[in-house]
C-alpha cells in the first residue's frame, strides 16, 4: 500500500457526461500528480500541483481539468467525455515540489470505461 | 522532446537465468526511475537514480545508470516466477523542474517460467 487513496476505482459512463476522480495524498505529501494509463497511449503525464497551485501541465486535453484543494486531496474532472477516454487514471504524490530524489508513490487508479 | 525507449518490450525468461532490460533516453536528465507494475495494478517504485554511475540492488534486481551514454539497466539475477510483471522505466524532464512529470518507457513485460 503506498498510502496514495484513488476513488472510485471503477467507473463506467456514457459518451458526453462528466466524472470526477478524487486523489488523497500519502500523508505530508504537497505535490499530485496524474497520469493516464492507455493501451495505446501508455502512461502519459497530465499535471502536477503542489500545495494548491499548478507546477506543470503535460498532454492534458482541455475537456479535463484539475485542482488541488486546502487539505491537500486533488480531484481530476474529465468532462464530455469521448470513448477514447477510457483508461486507467492515476494519482502520485511526493513530498516536494521539484528537485531530485524524491520517490514518487503511485495510488492504484481509477478505472474509466466510457461506453 | 524526451523520449524514452525500453527493450526489450517482451521478455519470456526461465527460472534462475539471468537478463537485462535496457532503458535508453534522449536528453540530459538528473533522475531515473524504475517501476514494477503487475496486471491492473498501480506502480510500485522499485529504484530511483540520480547520478551518473549509480548502482542499487534490491534482491535479485539491479538497476544501473550511465548518464553519459542516457542509458540504464535493471538486471535480473537467477529469475524467479514472481519477477513476473511490467517493468517502466521514466525520466525527469530536461533541466530538471517537476519532478512528477515523468517520461514512461512503453515498458517490459516479462514472464519467468518455471
Amino acid at each position: 500500500d503506498s498510502g496514495v487513496t484513488q476513488t472510485p476505482k471503477h467507473l463506467i459512463t456514457a459518451t458526453g457526461q462528466r466524472v470526477t476522480l478524487r486523489c488523497s495524498p500519502r500523508s505530508g505529501d504537497l505535490s499530485v500528480y496524474w497520469y493516464q494509463q492507455s493501451l495505446d497511449q501508455g502512461l502519459q503525464f497530465l499535471i502536477h500541483y503542489y500545495n494548491g497551485e499548478e507546477r506543470a501541465k503535460g498532454n492534458i486535453l482541455e475537456r479535463f481539468s484539475a485542482q488541488q484543494f486546502p487539505d491537500l486531496h486533488s480531484e481530476l474532472n474529465l468532462s464530455s467525455l469521448e470513448l477514447g477516454d477510457s483508461a486507467l487514471y492515476f494519482c502520485a504524490s511526493s513530498t516536494r515540489e521539484g528537485g531530485q530524489g524524491n520517490t514518487i508513490y503511485f495510488g492504484e487508479g481509477s478505472w474509466l470505461t466510457v461506453v | 522532446e524526451l523520449k524514452v525507449e525500453q527493450n526489450p518490450l517482451f521478455l519470456s525468461m526461465q527460472e534462475g537465468k539471468n537478463y537485462t532490460i535496457y532503458c535508453n533516453y534522449s536528453t540530459t536528465s538528473d533522475r531515473l526511475y524504475w517501476y514494477r507494475q503487475d496486471p491492473g495494478k498501480s506502480l510500485e517504485s522499485l529504484f530511483v537514480l540520480l547520478s551518473n554511475g549509480a548502482v542499487k540492488q534490491e534482491g535479485r534486481l539491479m538497476a544501473s545508470l550511465d548518464t553519459k551514454a542516457r542509458l540504464s539497466t535493471l538486471h535480473i539475477t537467477a529469475a524467479v516466477h514472481d519477477l513476473s510483471a511490467t517493468y517502466f522505466c521514466a525520466v525527469g524532464p530536461p533541466g530538471g523542474g517537476s519532478q512528477g512529470n515523468l517520461i514512461f518507457g512503453k515498458g517490459t513485460k516479462l514472464s519467468v517460467k518455471p
